[in-house]
């Protein structure tokens, strides 16, 4: 089945700094790549995706990018502020109906 | 909209003692599910639902169980509480089955502690 690896664990940053957490996968077959990002007493909420059909996809300050060969994607925080101070799951389908997430990073803005 | 609703926020349980997690959604979402988050271990799903009368087991399903009797409401049931259990728990809903490849919509999570 699929296994999801999420590093690192925690990460500090200036604000104005960028950021990056890197997931690696198992399964070849996978083919959807979500980004959760949980706030504070709250749920997860989906922040960006990527497909296996592109390698890059860019929302504002936020970007994944996919390496299928290496099976690993990554998500890339430009300009950081402290509202983006918050853990970011990744995540990887072992099925249609089983989505595995990794084991969360505790992102960190200071100003 | 209210989105994905749990009741209750908080709940101290002895061992031994059973209850449900209620979890409702009105955005007439097909899939379900629920995940329990510890620290260092990430989001592990515990169950989840197709649709109504049709429910399946995730990554962690022992100790749990579900049913899945409306379109809007899923709970979960444990029929005897261990500390084991003690987590946080979080329902979600997606649009359509084929829910991994979806956006999954949570609810704020229920805290449980088992002493």
């Amino acid at each position: 089945g699929e296994n999801v690896e999420q590093h690192p664990s925690t990460l500090s940053v200036q604000e104005g700094d960028s950021a990056v957490i890197k997931c690696t996968y198992s399964d070849s077959a996978s083919n959807y790549f979500p980004w959760y990002k949980q706030e504070l007493g709250k749920g997860p909420q989906l922040i960006i995706d990527i497909r296996s059909n592109v390698g890059e996809k860019k929302d504002q300050r936020i970007a994944v990018t996919l390496n299928k060969t290496a099976k690993h994607f990554s998500l890339h925080i430009t300009e950081t502020q402290p509202e983006d101070s918050a853990v970011y799951f990744c995540a990887a389908p072992a099925n249609t109906d089983k989505l595995i997430f990794g084991t969360g990073t505790r992102l960190q803005v200071f100003p | 909209n209210a989105g994905v609703t749990q009741t209750p926020k908080f709940q101290v349980l002895k061992t031994g003692q059973s209850m449900t997690l209620q979890c409702a959604q009105d955005m007439n979402h097909e899939y379900m599910s629920w995940y329990r988050q510890d620290p260092g271990m990430g989001l592990r799903l515990i169950h989840y639902s197709v649709g109504a009368g049709i429910t399946d087991q995730g990554e962690v399903p022992n100790g749990y169980n579900v049913s899945r009797s409306t379109t809007e409401d899923f709970p979960l049931r444990l029929l005897s509480a261990a500390p084991s259990q003690t987590s946080v728990y979080f329902c979600a809903s997606s649009r359509t089955s084929g829910g991994a490849y979806n956006e999954q919509f949570f609810g704020p999570g229920t805290r449980l502690t088992v002493l």
